[in-house]
C-alpha cells in the first residue's frame, strides 16, 4: 500500500498570505488528522476529519481550517499567515480514531 | 480533559545503559496508550501500543493505571535508538488522540 503523501513538501510564504496544504491518506483509511510540529511545542493537534466531518479540533485560532473530500483526501488552510505559523505540518491517517496513525512526511512551511 | 506529560525534553544515556522514557497521563476513562518514534529524517511511526503487550526493538511499556503512567523502557540502549519519542493517549470518550511534547533520546557511544 502506498503511504500517506503530503504536498507540497516545502513552502515559503509571506506574512498575511494564505496557504493550502494537501494530504492523501492510505487507501481505505477514513480518518485524517493534522498536527503542527515545532521544536518548542512538540506535536500539537490541529483537527481530525472522519468521513468528511470534522470530529475533533485542537486549540488553534480560526485562521486554521480544513476539510475532507469524499475520497478521504484532506486539505488544510491557514489564512493571514503569521511568523509563528512556521512549522512542520504533519498529516496522519488511520482506519479509525483509536487505531494506529500513519504519518506523512510533512509540509515544511516557512513564513517570512 | 485528557493530558499527556513527558517531563523530559532530552534524555542522554550511554550505550549499553538502561533507558526509561517517562509518560504520565490524565484521563478519567479507560485509556489506550501508544509510543511513537521519529528517527532522524524519517516519518513519525508507531513503536508500540499497550494493548499489544509486545516488545519492539527491545522496548517495552507497561500501563500502570494506579500511577497513570506508561513509561517506555529498554534494558540496554543502542546508538540506533537515538530519536524523538512521543507518548500518545487515545481517549475513547472523546474519540481523540493526544500526544505528549516528546522526549529526545540521545545515546552516547
Amino acid at each position: 500500500k502506498a503511504g500517506v503523501t503530503q504536498t507540497p513538501r516545502y513552502l515559503i510564504k509571506t506574512r498575511g498570505q494564505q496557504v493550502t496544504l494537501s494530504c492523501s491518506p492510505i487507501s481505505g483509511h477514513r480518518s485524517v488528522s493534522w498536527y503542527q510540529q515545532t521544536p518548542g511545542q512538540g506535536l500539537q493537534f490541529l483537527f481530525e476529519y472522519f468521513s468528511e466531518t470534522q470530529r475533533n479540533k485542537g486549540n488553534f485560532p480560526g485562521r486554521f481550517s480544513g476539510r475532507q473530500f469524499s475520497n478521504s483526501r484532506s486539505e488544510m488552510n491557514v489564512s493571514t499567515l503569521e511568523l509563528g505559523d512556521s512549522a512542520l505540518y504533519l498529516c496522519a491517517s488511520s482506519q479509525g480514531t483509536g487505531n494506529e496513525q500513519y504519518f506523512g512526511p510533512g509540509t515544511r512551511l516557512t513564513v517570512t | 480533559a485528557q493530558r499527556v506529560t513527558q517531563p523530559e525534553k532530552l534524555l542522554s544515556v550511554f550505550k549499553g545503559a538502561p533507558v526509561e522514557l517517562k509518560c504520565n497521563y490524565s484521563y478519567s476513562g479507560s485509556p489506550e496508550l501508544f509510543w511513537y518514534v521519529q528517527y532522524s529524517r524519517q516519518r513519525l511511526q508507531l513503536l508500540l501500543r499497550h494493548i499489544s503487550r509486545e516488545s519492539i526493538k527491545g522496548f517495552t511499556a507497561d500501563l500502570n493505571k494506579g500511577e497513570t503512567s506508561f513509561h517506555l523502557k529498554k534494558p540496554f540502549a543502542q546508538e540506533e535508538d537515538s530519536a524523538m519519542y512521543y507518548c500518545a493517549l487515545y481517549s475513547g470518550g472523546y474519540q481523540k488522540v493526544t500526544f505528549g511534547t516528546g522526549t529526545k533520546l540521545q545515546v552516547i557511544p
